[in-house]
């Protein structure tokens, strides 16, 4: 089945300075690559995704980039701010399977 | 308005309890899920359920029972609650099968004493 490890596990950075977030899966097939966010005490939150058939995709200060030869799949947040504090979670699937998570990784930005 | 909404939101029993969380979301989804965060923040499923048909059923211990009565609700049941029970529930639901985008929860905080 699928596996997904994800790194760092904490990730501690300066506000306005770049976050980058990075995560590998196993499952060649796997087509599909959200990133949930998870504030304290809430529920994780879609902040981005990313399909196979693209090798990159941007929301405003954030992107993902996906590179299927290597399996590897990266979160990028510039400009960080102290409200993007809170523990990233990366994921892949196959299409009808479930979603398989990473390990998470809890990103400090400090004022 | 709440998209997908969890009751209770804390749940402290003893062990040897049964107790359930109600999950009920209103996007109009088909499939719905339980999932369980544990102190390590790791994020498993453990059932999915489309328009009220099981579809996921991990390695879960026989003593949670999902029960899906219509496909905006999928309750969850726990009978004799142990101590590795203790752990944070999500309910999560989307739209058009596993692998969609999946919204989920506040998440239900189960302590079992």
């Amino acid at each position: 089945g699928e596996n997904v490890e994800q790194h760092p596990s904490t990730l501690s950075v300066q506000e306005g300075d770049s976050a980058v977030i990075k995560c590998t899966y196993s499952d060649s097939a796997s087509n599909y690559f959200p990133w949930y966010k998870q504030e304290l005490g809430k529920g994780p939150q879609l902040i981005i995704d990313i399909r196979s058939n693209v090798g990159e995709k941007k929301d405003q200060r954030i992107a993902v980039t996906l590179n299927k030869t290597a399996k590897h799949f990266s979160l990028h947040i510039t400009e960080t701010q102290p409200e993007d504090s809170a523990v990233y979670f990366c994921a892949a699937s196959r299409s009808f399977q479930k979603l398989v998570f990473g390990t998470g990784t809890r990103l400090l930005v400090s004022p | 308005d709440t998209a997908v909404s969890q009751t209770p939101k804390y749940l402290v029993t003893q062990m040897g309890n049964d107790k359930s969380i109600k999950c009920e979301q209103n996007l109009g989804h088909d499939t719905m899920y339980w999932y369980k965060q544990d102190s390590k923040k790791f994020l498993k499923i453990m059932f999915s359920y489309n328009n009220k048909e099981l579809i996921i059923n991990e390695t879960v211990p026989n003593r949670f029972s999902p029960k899906s009565p219509d496909k905006a609700h999928l309750n969850l049941h726990i009978n004799s609650l142990e101590l590795g029970d203790s752990a944070v529930y999500f309910c999560a639901s989307s739209p058009r099968g596993v692998a969609a985008t999946q919204y989920f929860g506040p998440g239900t905080r189960l302590l079992v004493l």
